[in-house]
């Protein structure tokens, strides 16, 4: 229940190309799922979050949609560039209970030129 | 520079030996996380504390302890119960307060070898 299963492990995408990652949960009461980015040797950074309350959420080539009944929501990078090439997390939590994060397993991203 | 800062940057450690890995922020912030990253597994939650002189297990307790005295440091102590430490540890810290999920900022990570 507390477990947030991300697809795939790797992926490879074209200069120019669409990376597609998706994630899902099985706690309902998870509300709150930003997405985390990290190149390799450092600490992850906050790509883009989402509340429930909306179903898609675009910050310039980077857009979460979000699917309540199916329990999935999944990260669209437009316009892959080979400097987007890192490994990147989903993660949830329940937003209001202060509770530490749940993440995913990862995907790493190689965008070639 | 406000930010986290985590010492070293590489640690090597004999097996049976406790090893303590430093965590500091200057962003005020009130909670403060440990996470351990492994190939293919994730970031896994070691420990975390929302206020100091409080802190809670995660999922991969065992093998650890942490302490929070001061409210900007966050020390976590691999002992030689854990069997297996070697990896990359990652420290993280959120406004916290107890009432909502912040965002998490993470510091660089101390890659731990145990020879």
């Amino acid at each position: 229940q507390q477990q947030v299963k991300q697809s795939p492990q790797s992926l490879i995408v074209q200069k120019g190309g669409i990376s597609i990652i998706n994630c899902a949960y099985e706690n309902t009461a998870f509300d709150y799922f930003p997405w985390y980015q990290q190149f390799p040797g450092k600490g992850p950074a906050l790509l883009i979050a989402i509340r429930p309350d909306v179903s898609e959420k675009k910050e310039g080539r980077f857009t979460i949609s979000f699917n309540k009944s199916a329990k999935q929501f999944s990260l669209h990078i437009m316009d892959s560039q080979p400097g987007d090439s890192a490994t990147y997390f989903c993660a949830a939590s329940v937003y209001q209970a202060g509770t530490a994060l749940i993440f995913g397993k990862g995907t790493t991203l190689s965008v070639s030129s | 520079d406000g930010g986290i800062t985590q010492s070293p940057k590489y640690l090597f450690r004999k097996e049976g030996q406790n090893v303590t890995l430093s965590c500091e922020q200057n962003l005020n912030h009130d909670a403060m996380y440990w996470y351990r990253q492994d190939p293919g597994q994730g970031l896994r939650l070691i420990y975390y504390s929302q206020i100091v002189n409080d802190f809670q297990k995660g999922d991969i307790a065992e093998g650890y302890s942490v302490s929070r005295e001061k409210k900007e440091s966050f020390p976590l102590t691999v002992t030689s119960a854990q069997k297996n430490p070697t990896a990359f540890y990652l420290c993280a810290s959120s406004i916290g307060g107890g009432l909502r999920t912040d965002t998490q900022y993470f510091g660089p990570g101390t890659r731990l070898t145990v020879l």
